[in-house]
């Protein structure tokens, strides 16, 4: 089964510095990576999908196979990314898992 | 409707009693899923219905919680005999199936269900 490792439950960073969100994976299949998105009293949300190599609100995550990582990052931070940030890992079949979470707080 | 609907969106229970959380998803979507959402466990899997495939079941903790989705539809989730530890926040998401054109990966979330058992 698929697993998804988010080593940080809370970053905290000042606005305008850079942020880097970590994620690791284990799948023994070829991975769909996602980021979602939980902002204060807010649905959780798609941010970015590796698949579609977009950038989203200025933030951008490379796959690396060799690693089996799926880093978010933002080169400036804003106070408005403060929110909750969920690495995911799709299956063949959609099956979709996701990491713990890491709070981000952006400070003035 | 137009998004992901659940209710009810706060239960207030005490120790022992069973309680029935359900979930109305996107029309047409036929992957329905069931996470938990609590303080330091993050978002945790509970189970996957696709289509008229078997559900995923793995992720369910106790066999006193289970989730039917009757129709390929509105889908229940059940917790027997509650316990304090079961106190989260119970998140459903729907999404279109494969092939259909839409990009996969995106979970569409309802608001979810607070639990808190006393």
């Amino acid at each position: 089964a698929q697993r998804v490792t988010q080593p940080e439950k809370l970053l905290s960073v000042f606005k305008g510095a850079p942020v880097e969100l970590k994620c690791n994976y284990s799948y023994s299949g070829s991975p769909e990576l996602f980021w979602y998105v939980q902002y204060s009293r807010q649905r959780l949300q798609l941010l970015l999908r590796h698949i579609s190599r977009e950038s989203i609100k200025g933030f951008t995550a490379d796959l690396n196979k060799g690693e089996t990582s799926f880093h978010l990052k933002k080169p400036f931070a804003q106070e408005e990314d403060s929110a909750m940030y969920y690495c995911a890992l799709s299956a063949y079949n959609n099956d979709m898992r996701f990491g713990a979470g890491t709070r981000l707080t952006v400070k003035p | 409707g137009a998004g992901v609907s659940q209710s009810p969106s706060n239960k207030v229970t005490e120790k022992g009693k069973d309680v029935e959380l359900r979930c109305d998803p996107i029309s047409g979507h036929t992957a329905l899923y069931w996470y938990r959402q609590s303080l330091g466990q993050g978002l945790e899997f509970l189970i996957y219905f696709q289509g008229n495939s078997a559900p995923d079941k793995s992720g369910l903790p106790s066999d006193r919680f289970s989730a039917e989705r009757t129709g390929g539809s509105v889908s229940t989730l059940t917790i027997q005999r509650t316990q304090q530890e079961d106190s989260a926040v119970y998140l459903c998401a729907s999404s279109l199936p494969e092939g259909t054109g839409a990009l996969t990966g995106e979970l569409f979330f309802g608001e979810g269900s607070r639990l808190t058992v006393l």
